[in-house]
């Protein structure tokens, strides 16, 4: 059964700490992993992974994938308060698309001023 | 703007009631899904459609139902057979994609309690 597992559950830190998210996986055929931010209502996407040891980058937020280590991470530096979110990992198994996507149960991040 | 727009937000119902949740798209997108969510929980998959007048359960589907008779619309029917029925409902679309890596564009979600 393809799964993901996300690691801390929680976390608590202060504004300006460095954190790093991350999200084990099993799947028996890997396409893509992507991070989702969900702050009250609707995920919004973060990034996409396909190959291994590329960084994706947008702003604070960074993220990489190991393929062979069937792991990726999330990094956020210089956390401010809106970075307080459920951070979520899934994974598209192949065969399949979306509708294939599997879900972990997310990490729900608290930035304190 | 385009986007996906759930109604409603809020909404309880008493035990043996069906409730539909609305959602419509109206960003051209193929693909539509409902996953529901519970507190401590991934996203679980209800139903999706990847094209209007057929639609398939996905990993939850006992007493949900859908249709699909427009391309932007995706109605969730939770009937009176769904025992747990309270939770967060998620609504979502993706485009159709070649390589379809799985990206998907959430509605803000429908929260249900049931009384």
């Amino acid at each position: 059964e393809d799964k993901v597992v996300q690691s801390p559950l929680s976390l608590v830190v202060h504004e300006g700490d460095t954190v790093t998210l991350n999200c084990s996986y099993e799947v028996t055929n890997f396409r893509s992993l992507l991070w989702y931010k969900q702050e009250k209502k609707a995920p919004t996407f973060l990034f996409m992974l396909t190959s291994s040891g590329i960084e994706k980058k947008s702003g604070r937020l960074s993220s990489i994938l190991d393929k062979k280590e069937l792991f990726s991470i999330l990094n956020i530096t210089a956390t401010q308060t809106g970075d307080s979110a459920v951070y979520l990992c899934a994974v598209t198994p192949l065969p399949g698309g979306s509708e294939k996507l599997v879900f972990g149960k997310g990490t729900k991040l608290t930035v304190n001023p | 703007d385009g986007g996906i727009t759930q109604s409603p937000k809020y909404l309880f119902r008493k035990e043996g009631q069906n409730v539909t949740l609305s959602c419509e798209q109206n960003l051209n997108h193929d693909a539509m899904y409902w996953y529901r969510q519970d507190p401590g929980q991934g996203l679980r998959l209800i139903y999706y459609s990847q094209i209007v007048n057929d639609f398939q359960k996905g990993d939850i589907a006992e007493g949900y139902s859908v249709s699909r008779e427009k391309k932007e619309s995706f109605p969730l029917t939770v009937t009176s057979a769904q025992k747990n029925p309270t939770a967060f409902y998620l609504c979502a679309s993706t485009g159709r994609d070649p390589t379809n890596t799985g990206e998907l564009f959430f509605g803000e979600g429908s929260r249900l309690t049931v009384l």
